[in-house]
C-alpha cells in the first residue's frame, strides 16, 4: 500500500530540547513538504524539497531544520530556537516539484506538545 | 501574493440538507484550486481539484465545486449531508510554483 507515514503520532518535548519528526513516503514522489497546523490558521509551509539533497525555506522556517538525503525520507527537526512549537505537523508529497499545481498527498500528522 | 479566504469558520447543517462551503481566492491569474477534508487528528484527504479543464468539478463522497472566475470563487457543495461529512474542510490555491496557499478552514457539524 502506497502512502506517507509519519512517526510518532504524539510527541512530548521539554523546553530546550530538539526533537525530530519522521516522514517517509513510498509513492516515488520527487517533492516533499512540511506544514504546521494551528487551530483557526490553516496550514503554513515550513520547508519543502523538490529533489533529493535540496530543500528550501517556506513561510515559517525559523526554528526548524530539515534534510533530504533519500528520496523517500524528509525528517523535520524542531529546535529549541522555535519559540512556540506546540502544534500539529503534517508532511506531504507530490509527484513533481511544482507543488502549487501538482496534487499534494498528506501523511497522518504528528502532534507535538511542549511541556 | 496569493491568498485564500473561507467564509465561515463553522457551518452546522441537518442531516439530508445542502452543504455549502465558501472559498474565494485572490489572484489575477486563475490558479489551480483544491478542496481537502480533515477528520480529527488525521491528515488531509483530497476531495477534488480544479485544473481549468471544466468549471464544475466532481469529487469524492458526493462533493462538487464550481469555479467562477468573475467572482474569484470555488465554493464546495454536497446536496445531502451525511453524518460522516462532519469534519474540517480546507480550500487551497496554487500557481505554477511550489506553494499551496490554504484557507483557515471550515468545520462542518451535522445534526441528526
Amino acid at each position: 500500500d502506497g502512502g506517507i507515514t509519519q512517526s510518532p503520532k504524539y510527541l512530548f518535548r521539554k523546553e530546550g530540547q530538539n526533537v525530530t519528526l519522521s516522514c517517509e513516503q513510498n509513492l516515488n514522489h520527487d517533492a516533499m513538504y512540511w506544514y504546521r497546523q494551528d487551530p483557526g490558521q490553516g496550514l503554513r509551509l515550513i520547508y519543502y524539497s523538490q529533489i533529493v539533497n535540496d530543500f528550501q525555506k517556506g513561510d515559517i522556517a525559523e526554528g526548524y531544520s530539515v534534510s533530504r538525503e533519500k528520496k523517500e525520507s524528509f525528517p523535520l527537526t524542531v529546535t529549541s530556537a522555535q519559540k512556540n512549537p506546540t502544534a500539529f505537523y503534517l508532511c506531504a508529497s507530490s509527484m513533481w516539484g511544482t507543488g502549487g499545481t501538482d496534487t499534494q498527498y498528506f501523511g497522518p500528522g504528528t502532534r507535538l506538545t511542549v511541556l | 501574493a496569493q491568498s485564500v479566504t473561507q467564509l465561515g469558520s463553522h457551518v452546522s447543517v441537518s442531516e439530508g440538507a445542502l452543504v455549502l462551503l465558501r472559498c474565494n481566492y485572490s489572484s489575477s491569474v486563475p490558479p489551480y484550486l483544491f478542496w481537502y477534508v480533515q477528520y480529527p487528528n488525521q491528515g488531509l484527504q483530497l476531495l477534488l481539484k480544479y485544473t481549468s479543464a471544466a468549471t464544475l468539478v466532481k469529487g469524492i463522497n458526493g462533493f462538487e465545486a464550481e469555479f467562477k472566475k468573475s467572482e474569484t470563487s470555488f465554493h464546495l457543495t454536497k446536496p445531502s449531508a451525511h453524518m460522516s461529512d462532519a469534519a474540517e474542510y480546507f480550500c487551497a490555491a496554487g500557481l505554477n510554483d511550489y506553494k499551496l496557499s490554504f484557507g483557515a478552514g471550515t468545520t462542518v457539524t451535522v445534526r441528526a
